[in-house]
């Protein structure tokens, strides 16, 4: 089976350019999670979803950044505009549903010069 | 929110040597996770352990939940289990999602 598949793989794009970064979940997941690694933050979660639906937005930094989950299948974490301190690794993540084991992606590598 | 330690940061051991790496968190949770970050950046899940005890392989874990911590043990080290290693838990009265401690760097030397 396909894991959680992410793109791009990396990305460099200059200051204040959109960011769409992609997720598609492993199928029959229920729940899909954003995480941002950074070397100051580590690992922390952006924003998660269970059943299509935002649950917990909590995390996202600010309205710069925006995430949609039109079906089960296919997600986005846009960041518009971009800036130097959103350069970090974006991470995807899926589970069965809430509590369950969690696969990640691969990472979205994204440098804003 | 809930806080999740690692000890120790960091870990340098001779290929072969076993080792313990700790998690504690700071109160109740309904799930933790231990995982494996490869030099590649890889996350991969090592353990889904709320409690009890589990084994794969040369890796085992331990998780008393009512004592609020979390063991991971390697055992015959090898060059491969080099990475950072995290525990994520999920509060059992906050969000559903893991948050995740800052980690054990571990390097195995040939």
């Amino acid at each position: 089976d396909a894991g959680v598949i992410q793109s791009p793989r990396h990305e460099v794009t200059e200051m204040g350019q959109e960011v769409t970064l992609r997720c598609k979940p492993i199928s029959g997941h229920n729940s899909l999670f954003w995480y941002r690694q950074t070397m100051m933050r580590g690992l922390e979660l952006l924003i998660y979803f269970n059943n299509n639906v935002p649950i917990d937005d909590s995390g996202m930094p600010e309205d710069r950044f925006s995430a949609k989950m039109p079906n089960a299948s296919f997600s986005t974490l846009k960041i518009q505009p971009s800036e130097p301190r959103d350069s970090a690794v974006y991470f995807c993540a899926s589970s069965l549903t809430v509590g369950n084991t969690i696969y990640f992606g691969e990472g979205s590598w994204l440098t804003v010069v | 929110g809930i806080q999740v330690e690692q000890s120790p940061p960091d870990l340098i051991l001779q290929e072969g040597a076993n080792s313990t790496l700790r998690c504690n968190f700071s109160d109740s949770v309904n799930n933790l996770q231990w995982f494996h970050q490869n030099p590649w950046g890889q996350l991969i899940n090592l353990f889904y352990i709320p409690s009890g005890t589990k084994q794969n392989g040369r890796l085992s874990a331990t998780t008393v939940a009512t004592e609020r911590y979390s063991l991971l043990y390697i055992s015959s080290s090898q060059t491969t289990d080099s990475g950072v290693y995290f525990c994520a838990v999920e509060w059992d009265t906050g969000r559903r999602a893991l948050t995740f401690g800052s980690g054990t760097r571990l390097q195995v030397q040939p």
